[in-house]
This record gives structure tokens, C-alpha cells and sequence, in this order.
């Protein structure tokens, strides 16, 4: 089984400034891991996701996380955010395999908060 | 290529009726997800579906609750006798199939949801 653990609930942040969402994750197998943001009263759209290479990862909008391995974290950065950047954000895991490799676990979720 | 389409987008139903949501996945994709968010929690995996098969049902409650997805048509989530706790917002996600062209079959798209309230 897998869980995933997002440290931050709620992360209020002026414009331009950098951000970090912090994302932990415990599974008894491999996994692949995913970021999604979820805009109000809209559906999911992935931002990025690590399946296997290189440990950092770029998504759109200027997103990227990094994957470390032995610290089990997949955070989520941005250097600069803007207001449309505020929504709540949702960190997810997937066995990297087996019959059920595309069931996600997802984290309580970030709301990010961008201020002028 | 459309988007994954869910419907209704909002559904009212009273305590006993039942609900019908409806997911048309992506067009190609053969693989449908369920999950279910409740106020002030994340979203919970309830289902994943093939195209007449159930292959995965461990999130969803044992009763009162049931899924399918046909040969032809949408997947439907059905849900009998509504309680207030039903309420919350569900999502279906879908993904192609493995070995499909230009595809990464780890990758769900997910459509705008269905809110139901349950009074």
C-alpha cells in the first residue's frame, strides 16, 4: 500500500516570490509519483510527474519537483509564482507496476494562496 | 480530441434516490478511474475499470455502490438508496491502453467532475 503525505495544507505567498510545496510519500514498492493542480470547481490537470531518470523534473508552468529516493520526498518548487498560480495543488503516487499500476493515492492537498 | 466528459456536472438528489454519474474517457482510452473527494479531504481512488471489466474496486464502498464500463457507451458510477454522506465531488479519470502509439498509459486525464448533494 501506499500513502502520501503533504506536509503543508494552506502555503500564502506574495507574487514573484519562490515556493516550495512539500510532498512525502511511504509505499512498500516502486512508484511513480505526479503533481496535479486543481483550479476551483474544475477537474485535475497534471503538472508533472517523475516515472524513472533524471530525480529533477520539469512541468508545465514553470513548475519543477525533484525525487529523492532516500529522503521518499518528491517536493514541488516554483522560483517566481503569479496569481493565476493559486489553487490547490495535490501530490499522488502509482505502483510502478501490477495490475493496479495506474491507481493513484493521492495527499490531502496544498492550497496555494498568491498575493499581490 | 475532446477532453475527458463527465456528466451531469451538478446532480441534486434526496436521501433514497439514486444517482447516475456518467464518464466518456478520452477518445482511445481504454481505462477508467473513480475517485471520490469529500469536503476538507483529499481525493480517494474508488474504482479502475477496462472496457467490461472491473479490475480494481478496493476503494469502493461495499454496499449501495457499483460501477461499469460496457463495450459501448460511457462508464457509469451508480450509486443506490443516497445518503448525505454521498455527497462530495467525483471524479473519473482515464488512460490509454498499454503499447498505445505515443502514449504513456501512467498518465490519467481527468474531466471536470460531478458534484452531488444529497438533501
Amino acid at each position: 500500500a501506499q500513502s502520501v503525505t503533504q506536509l503543508d495544507s494552506q502555503v500564502p505567498v506574495f507574487e514573484e516570490a519562490p515556493v516550495e510545496l512539500r510532498c512525502n510519500y511511504s509505499s512498500s514498492v516502486s512508484v511513480y509519483l505526479f503533481w496535479y493542480v486543481q483550479y476551483p470547481n474544475q477537474g485535475l490537470q497534471l503538472l508533472l510527474k517523475y516515472l524513472s531518470g533524471s530525480t529533477l523534473v520539469k512541468g508545465i508552468n514553470g513548475f519543477e519537483a525533484e525525487f529523492n529516493k532516500s529522503q521518499t520526498s518528491f517536493h514541488l518548487r516554483k522560483p517566481s509564482v503569479h496569481i493565476s498560480d493559486t489553487a490547490e495543488y495535490f501530490c499522488a503516487v502509482s505502483p510502478a507496476g501490477g495490475t493496479s499500476y495506474g491507481k493513484l493515492t493521492f495527499g490531502q492537498g496544498t492550497i496555494l494562496t498568491v498575493h499581490p | 480530441n475532446a477532453g475527458v466528459m463527465q456528466n451531469p456536472r451538478h446532480l441534486v438528489r434526496r436521501r433514497g434516490q439514486e444517482a447516475r454519474l456518467r464518464c466518456s474517457p478520452m477518445k482511445g482510452h481504454s481505462h477508467v478511474y473513480w475517485y471520490r473527494q469529500l469536503p476538507e479531504e483529499g481525493l480517494k481512488f474508488m474504482v479502475y475499470l477496462q472496457k467490461e471489466n472491473i479490475i480494481d474496486e478496493s476503494g469502493m464502498p461495499k454496499e449501495r455502490f457499483s460501477a461499469e464500463f460496457p463495450k459501448e457507451g460511457p462508464s457509469i458510477l451508480r450509486i443506490q438508496q443516497v445518503v448525505r454522506g454521498d455527497s462530495a465531488a467525483y471524479f473519473c479519470a482515464s488512460s490509454p491502453p498499454s503499447g498505445l502509439a505515443g502514449a504513456n498509459s501512467y498518465e490519467q486525464y481527468f474531466g471536470p467532475g460531478t458534484r452531488l448533494t444529497v438533501t
